[in-house]
């Protein structure tokens, strides 16, 4: 049961347009949610987070929506830029012991210049 | 500063053999996790630890185990190796545990 759920596996954007990676969740325990971003052979890198309490962080060209009774969460680039082609993971924790992660499958943006 | 650091990076087992991945981490962070990523999917957790000689299992610890004697080493052990442990393997560290840092990943494949 993924609790957390990319349902596009791959986007495709041209360089200088808007790109819109969508995340959905089950859990409702869940407070605080993430974006990573991850390039071929690297590790994933934090990009940008989001408390329960709000419903907007931004962050320069980054920002995350969070829309809590939808259980839906988005990150918008804008401007997209071919450095941001890589896989965009979400994840979401539950305030506890390990403050753990749960992962979502990714999705692939690739930006065309 | 070089941040979570893991060795190897790539390594070829055969069935039943085992091995020790390692995880470094030189930032004082008290939280370090074990994840595998399995092609096209997400992150799985493995292990999690918020301290020294303190570990806990995550959502797919069959098959390894891990020991967390000082605060920079989290080592991850595999016993008899199966195919179904072939993956990519990322060892990250936090200081609180929503935010945390990645090592570059070792890529096992068992045979």
């Amino acid at each position: 049961d993924q609790q957390v759920k990319q349902n596009s596996p791959s986007l495709s954007v041209q360089e200088g347009r808007i790109s819109i990676l969508n995340c959905d969740y089950t859990n409702s325990m869940f407070d605080y949610f993430l974006w990573y971003k991850k390039y071929p052979a690297e590790g994933p890198t934090f990009l940008i987070s989001i408390s329960s309490i709000k419903d907007k962080n931004e962050d320069g060209r980054f920002t995350v929506f969070l829309n809590k009774s939808a259980k839906h969460l988005s990150l918008h680039i804008v401007p997209s830029q071919p450095g941001d082609s890589a896989v965009y993971f979400c994840a979401a924790s539950v305030k506890n012991a390990g403050n753990m992660l749960t992962f979502g499958g990714g999705t692939r943006l690739m930006v065309k210049p | 500063n070089a941040g979570v650091t893991q060795t190897p990076k790539f390594r070829i087992l055969k069935i039943g053999q085992s091995m020790t991945l390692q995880c470094t981490q030189d930032m004082n962070h008290n939280y370090m996790y074990w994840y595998r990523q399995d092609p096209g999917m997400g992150l799985k957790l493995i292990y999690y630890s918020v301290g020294a000689g303190i570990t806990d299992k995550g959502e797919v610890p069959n098959g390894y185990n891990v020991s967390r004697s000082t605060t920079e080493d989290f080592p991850l052990r595999l016993e008899l190796a199966a195919p179904s442990q072939t993956s990519v393997y990322f060892c990250a560290s936090s200081l609180q545990g929503y935010e945390q840092y990645f090592g570059p990943g070792t890529r096992l494949t068992v045979t």
